[in-house]
């Protein structure tokens, strides 16, 4: 079964600055999908960045990017310009390519981000 | 964008009565729903997924009698919490793959169930 870890419960940074979240996944699999997903104090998610793991190129959405390592199983997400805005809880999730979005996504246990004034 | 409607976003039920939780996909049809229980500070952890026109596929560990999760058209599927309890206090969310997109997932807004 896939697992997926985020080793930070609780993550600080200036506003303007830049951080960086970490996730790593287990899989057997070759080819799936991973995403970071924000849950504001509203509860709703937010999909923030999608990673396809057959792309080697890393997703980037304006302020947010990603490292992916598939050897290393490594998915983190960076911040650049902290606004005040992106406080929230941060989720690392994925789901296998096949099925056809049969299945349901994993969330790691998520990393809340503060962001100091 | 899709857009995936859950309601009602509040309940208080006593115990021992059910509640039902719609989740209705508002401009794309979802043939493939999921459902999902969120304890306070803690992560989403995937309860059943909800196909339409069959039988709900459900996690190991999650009860299917206490858990009725029905998916009668390609907009709406719901979750019966039947015989509340207070353990089954939590809050829910329904999500729904968006066609078209690749690998792409959209999330209802939650329901906070509270079993007094």
């Amino acid at each position: 079964a896939q697992t997926v870890t985020q080793s930070q419960p609780e993550m600080s940074v200036q506003e303007a600055e830049t951080v960086t979240l970490s996730c790593t996944y287990d899989t057997s699999e070759s080819d799936y999908y991973l995403f970071w997903y924000k849950q504001p104090p509203s509860r709703q998610m937010i999909l923030v960045i999608r990673q396809e793991a057959y792309k080697q190129q890393n997703a980037t959405e304006n302020r947010f990017s990603v490292n992916f390592q598939k050897a290393a199983k490594s998915f983190s997400l960076k911040i650049s310009d902290s606004q005040l805005g992106d406080a929230a809880m941060y989720f690392c999730a994925y789901r296998p390519l096949k099925g056809g979005g049969a299945d349901g996504l994993t969330f790691g246990k998520g990393t809340h981000l503060i962001i100091q004034p | 964008g899709a857009v995936v409607s859950q309601h009602p976003s509040r309940v208080i039920c006593k115990s021992g009565t059910s509640v039902k939780i719609e989740c209705r996909s508002l401009d794309f049809q979802a043939t493939t729903m999921f459902w999902y229980r969120q304890f306070p500070k803690q992560s989403l952890m995937l309860m059943a997924t909800s196909n339409e026109g069959s039988k709900a596929t459900y996690e190991q560990g999650v009860e299917k009698d206490k858990f009725l999760i029905n998916h009668a058209s390609l907009t709406l599927s719901t979750l019966t919490v039947t015989s509340a309890h207070p353990e089954d206090s939590s809050f829910y969310i329904c999500s729904a793959k968006v066609p078209g997109t690749a690998g792409g997932y959209t999330f209802g807004s939650g329901t906070r169930l509270t079993v007094v």
